[in-house]
Parts: C-alpha cells; structure tokens; sequence
C-alpha cells in the first residue's frame, strides 16, 4: 500500500530564513503528488501538484516554489520565510490504482 | 475557478444523535471524495463517490452524490465519541477541498 513520508513533524524558523519540506513515497510509482496548506481550525489549500517528474503546477501566487527531482520525491521551498507561511504543510499522493488522496502526517511550521 | 463549498462549519452534538454535513460544487464533479481529520492529525480517505445519485454505506456512515453531480452529503447515525473530528468533501481533478464540518460530540 501507499505511504508518504514527511518531515520534519514540527518546524520553528525566522522570517527571512529559508525552508525545505521533502515528502517521499513509498508503494508506488508515478503517483500525482500535492502540497496543502492548512491554517489552524481551517479547511485544506492547495499550493502545488505534480502529475511526473519536473512537472509542477501551482495554484496560489505565493513566496512558496516546489519541484519534483525524482518520481516518488517532492519538495516544497522557500528563499525567505514570512509569518504568513505559518501552517500545517501537508503532501499528499494519488496513484492509478487507488483512489482517493493519502497524506503524510504533516509538518507543522511556525515562522517567528 | 471551481468552487466547493461545505456545510455547516461546527456542528455540536449529543452522543447517540445523528449528523449530517453538506458538499456543493459550483461545477458538475467528476468525483466526490470523503475525508476525516481527527484532532491534530492528517486527512484520512473515507469514500469516492462517481455515479449520478450513488449511495455508499460504511457501517454508521452513508454516502450520497446527486443526481446532478454537483452535491453530496454525509449521514453519521447515532453518533459516537470516536466520530469527533472534521470532515471534507473533495472533487475534480485537481481535488479541491472543502472548508470541512467540525463535529463536536458530547458524552
């Protein structure tokens, strides 16, 4: 069965500072991967998917990159943190055979 | 852009009341999909719905997408303390999600 791996689980970082958010698959080849942003009490945003290898859309103009290296890799960036960044950054994975959307456990990130 | 819109947003109920939340999409859906959160956790798949008036049950838990694939609900009997958290609708390609229904239930 499918897996997604994230980390890390809790993230504390400067406005201005840099981030990194990798989630990785397990159990499957080629899935459809997401970022989510959720804000605490609220419902879940979508920043970025990617349907392969190089291939990202993004949905919100934002100080938030991704990019895919490897088929079962996906990576959320920034070059400089704001406070606004705050949330519950979640991936996500669809592949052909399941449906339904499977989430990693979350990094939870606060910008201070 | 495609909307989906979910109601309500906080419902309180007593142990052993039933619950029901409401997903409507501004465009005709491809799919609809059910999601739960438990409190400080991550979206847990439920269901997808993809016919025209289908019903889906999971014990406690029934499923509807309308005729016109633009609606859905979800219908909690008799709920139970481990029924607490949020629900989400999701649809389309793309999976947009609902705002979600909070369910509060109290013993």
């Amino acid at each position: 069965s499918q897996t997604i791996h994230q980390w890390p689980a809790t993230l504390v970082q400067p406005v201005g500072s840099p981030l990194s958010l990798e989630c990785t698959v397990e159990g499957t080849s080629n899935p459809n991967l997401y970022w989510y942003r959720q804000a605490a009490g609220r419902g879940l945003q979508l920043l970025f998917y990617s349907v392969g290898i190089g291939q990202i859309s993004s949905e919100v103009p934002q100080n938030l990159s991704a990019s895919r290296p490897q088929d079962r890799q996906f990576i959320l960036s920034s070059k400089k943190l704001l406070l606004s960044d705050s949330g519950f950054y979640l991936c996500a994975g669809t592949s052909g055979r399941a449906y339904g959307q499977y989430f990693g456990p979350g990094t939870r990130l606060t910008v201070t | 852009g495609q909307q989906v819109m979910q109601i309500p947003q906080y419902q309180h109920v007593q142990e052993g009341e039933d619950f029901t939340t409401y997903c409507n999409s501004s465009t005709t859906l491809s799919n609809i999909q059910w999601y739960k959160q438990r409190p400080g956790g991550h979206p847990v798949f439920l269901i997808q719905l993809v016919k025209s008036g289908e019903v889906k049950k999971q014990k406690r838990l029934t499923f509807q997408f309308g005729e016109a694939k633009k609606n859905s609900s979800l219908h909690i009997t008799a709920t139970q303390t481990t029924d607490v958290g949020t629900y989400f609708c999701a649809g389309g390609f793309k999976t947009i999600f609902g705002a979600g229904t909070r369910l509060f239930v109290k013993a």
